[in-house]
């Protein structure tokens, strides 16, 4: 079966520097991933996405790079900023496994 | 174009007692999946409901049940409520090319 997890449970940046949060798939079949972001109070929200045909995908000051090679894919998010202070997520493609997240933790 | 609706967004209910959570899923979606989320946990996936019929279920026992209606919506029921049971409960709606839309969730507290 796949199992998702990710490597740290809490990353601090300072405010106005890069995150990068990461996490590993053991499926190597995986052929779609996807980031969610959770506020305090509120459901997961989807960030970004991407298929395994891809090696990078760029939003919105967010960046996802995926390395199928060691099963490793990272979620990198620019100038950083007070509202970016979630729990992130990057389960299966089934939605099936979240693993229990990292929270980004935002220094003034 | 409304997201995921969960009602009601609180609960406190007495240990013993039953409940039901309802989810109106995204307009276009007909797949309800339902997660359990403790407190510093990731969520956790209990069923999910395709055409009125559960069509995959997560580590819950048969205390967890659920349906789907006509429209999409659903709900949970939760039986003999644990202590355990307390968490935020999430509904999340999707369909073939479209991915996972959640609701804010249902707070349930078991006293």
């Amino acid at each position: 079966g796949e199992s998702v997890g990710l490597h740290l449970p809490t990353l601090s940046v300072q405010e106005g520097d890069n995150s990068i949060i990461n996490c590993a798939y053991s499926n190597s079949a995986s052929d779609y991933f996807i980031w969610y972001k959770q506020e305090s109070g509120k459901g997961p929200q989807f960030i970004i996405d991407i298929r395994s045909n891809m090696d990078k995908r760029q939003g919105q000051r967010v960046t996802v790079l995926l390395n199928k090679t060691v099963k490793h894919l990272s979620l990198q998010i620019a100038a950083t900023q007070p509202g970016d202070s979630a729990v992130y997520f990057c389960p299966g493609a089934d939605g099936l496994t979240f693993g229990k997240g990292t929270h980004l933790i935002i220094q003034p | 174009d409304a997201g995921v609706t969960q009602s009601p967004t609180h609960l406190i209910k007495t240990r013993g007692q039953q409940v039901t959570l309802r989810c109106s899923p995204k307009s276009g979606h007909d797949t309800v999946s339902w997660y359990q989320q403790a407190l510093g946990q990731g969520p956790q996936f209990i069923f999910q409901y395709y055409e009125e019929e559960e069509r995959q279920r997560g580590n819950f026992p048969d205390r967890f049940s659920g349906h789907q209606f006509p429209n999409y919506s659903s709900e949970l029921n939760v039986n003999a409520l644990l202590l355990g049971d307390s968490a935020l409960y999430l509904c999340a709606s999707s369909a073939t090319g479209d991915g996972y839309t959640f609701g804010s969730g249902t707070r349930l507290t078991v006293v």
